[in-house]
């Protein structure tokens, strides 16, 4: 079945402690995005990529950092930087059209 | 203006009803829309794209684009209970490659 997965479903973070969340596809997509999601808020752009070894920073880049070595994976890190982490965060992946979304990786701060 | 905007809701229609969900947008997204379902809890499914101005029909939606306006619009026929979501509008941030920048999304509630 081609798709995204996004791994853990569920994680928590500890003050100070960074923290990376998993995604990969196996659409063959070139694109592919992070986005962050606050309770009662739309999507909002943490980094994107439309191409291996390359990647932007979007509108909250602040505290995260990515990286793109295989078109398959975009594996991004929450790091201590960022004050308020506690957010559902969706990985995305597009051929041109649409992006498709993982089922998310919602991160709690205890 | 936000680059796209949508009315946060809740819109409540009762059982066969048609929802009418609308979107406005700002010069700083691309031609290219995209209406996506968002039940509770999970992630956005892709619903429905429109790129050119007039309707598009899919089953029971309809998206409608006027760029003349800047607004993209939504009906959904004979509205049921499942279609209770939210339903975000998005379009390609043309300062952002083919990344997509959404509204916040406004919450359907269909009652039976």
């Amino acid at each position: 079945d081609g798709g995204i997965t996004q791994s853990p479903k569920y994680l928590f973070r500890k003050e100070g402690q960074n923290v990376t969340l998993s995604c990969e596809q196996n659409l063959n997509h070139d694109a592919m995005y992070w986005y962050r999601q606050d309770p009662g808020q739309g999507l909002r752009l943490i980094y994107y990529s439309q191409i291996v070894n390359d990647f932007q920073k979007g509108d909250i880049a602040e505290g995260y950092s990515v990286s793109r070595e295989k078109k398959e994976s975009f594996p991004l890190t929450v790091t201590s930087a960022q004050k308020n982490p506690t957010a559902f965060y969706l990985c995305a992946s597009s051929i041109g059209t649409g992006a498709f979304f993982g089922q998310g990786t919602r991160l709690t701060v205890v | 203006q936000k680059e796209v905007e949508q009315n946060s809701g809740p819109l409540s229609v009762p059982e066969g009803a048609i929802a009418s969900l609308n979107c406005t947008y700002s010069d700083r997204v691309s031609q290219s829309f995209f209406w996506y379902r968002q039940y509770s809890g999970k992630s956005p499914e892709l619903i429905m794209s429109i790129y050119s101005n007039g309707d598009k029909e899919d089953g029971r939606f309809t998206a409608q684009l006027n760029k003349a306006s800047q607004y993209v619009s939504l009906l959904i026929r004979d509205s049921q209970p499942s279609d209770s979501a939210t339903y975000l509008c998005a379009s390609r941030d043309n300062q952002a490659g083919t990344a997509l920048i959404f509204g916040k999304g406004t919450t359907l509630s269909v009652s039976s």
